[in-house]
């Protein structure tokens, strides 16, 4: 089957760094997608990795290792306006997005 | 124009009618999808449509009824509900489907409830 996995929340201060967390098994790949959700909203693209390195965008980077399965999203200098959900997603074979369950990112001052 | 836009906002609905959710894009993307979401749950795929036509339905139950009148439109339409079927529906769109990376640009979505 197919299965993506991130813890489903964590907390830290603003001003510091997160490191964000993904595991999968899925029938093919075909890149690993990054997504920023608040509450009510519509989630917005952060980041698309298909090679194993390193992704910087700005605060946001996001990393990837296909041999592990693993990815994670790391934030740095944490705003209060970072406290969202985080959903990973990975194209599979098919190009269809199979979504993890979200990771809640909860900012205190 | 990097928007994709769905009315109504917010839908309250009985079991009993018929109504429908609309979502527009300009950004020429040629991919349009319906996603359906529960609360503190990740988006569900319904449908995609690729050039306009049906590429993916993902056993949707036959009271959902999704149209593509053009490139731009996506229209869901909805028949005979159910309490359960209350959740944010989402609209989105990508340049391509099924041909590698093309980023998927999410609507706002539409707040249904069903009495």
């Amino acid at each position: 089957g197919q299965n993506i996995d991130q813890p489903t929340e964590m907390t830290a201060t603003e001003g510091a760094i997160v490191q964000i967390n993904c595991t999968y098994q899925t029938s093919g790949f075909n890149g690993l997608f990054w997504y920023q959700q608040h509450a009510g909203e519509a989630p917005t693209f952060l980041s698309y990795n298909v090679l194993d390195g390193l992704e910087e965008k700005g605060r946001f980077s996001s990393f990837l290792s296909r041999s592990k399965g693993y990815s994670y999203l790391l934030l740095k200098e944490l705003q209060m306006k970072d406290s969202a959900s985080y959903l990973c997603a990975v194209m599979d074979s098919n190009y269809q997005l199979i979504w993890g369950a979200g990771t809640k990112l909860i900012i205190k001052p | 124009d990097t928007e994709v836009t769905q009315t109504p906002k917010h839908l309250v609905m009985g079991m009993t009618n018929k109504k429908s959710l609309k979502c527009e894009q300009h950004m020429g993307h040629r991919a349009m999808y319906w996603y359906k979401q529960k609360a503190k749950k990740p988006p569900e795929l319904m449908f995609v449509y690729s050039y306009e036509k049906l590429s993916i339905n993902e056993s949707v139950p036959s009271r959902f009824s999704p149209e593509c009148p053009n490139s731009s439109l996506l229209n869901l339409h909805l028949h005979a509900l159910q309490p359960e079927d209350s959740a944010l529906y989402l609209c989105a769109s990508s340049q391509e489907a099924g041909t590698g990376f093309h980023e998927q640009f999410f609507g706002p979505g539409t707040r249904l409830t069903v009495l």
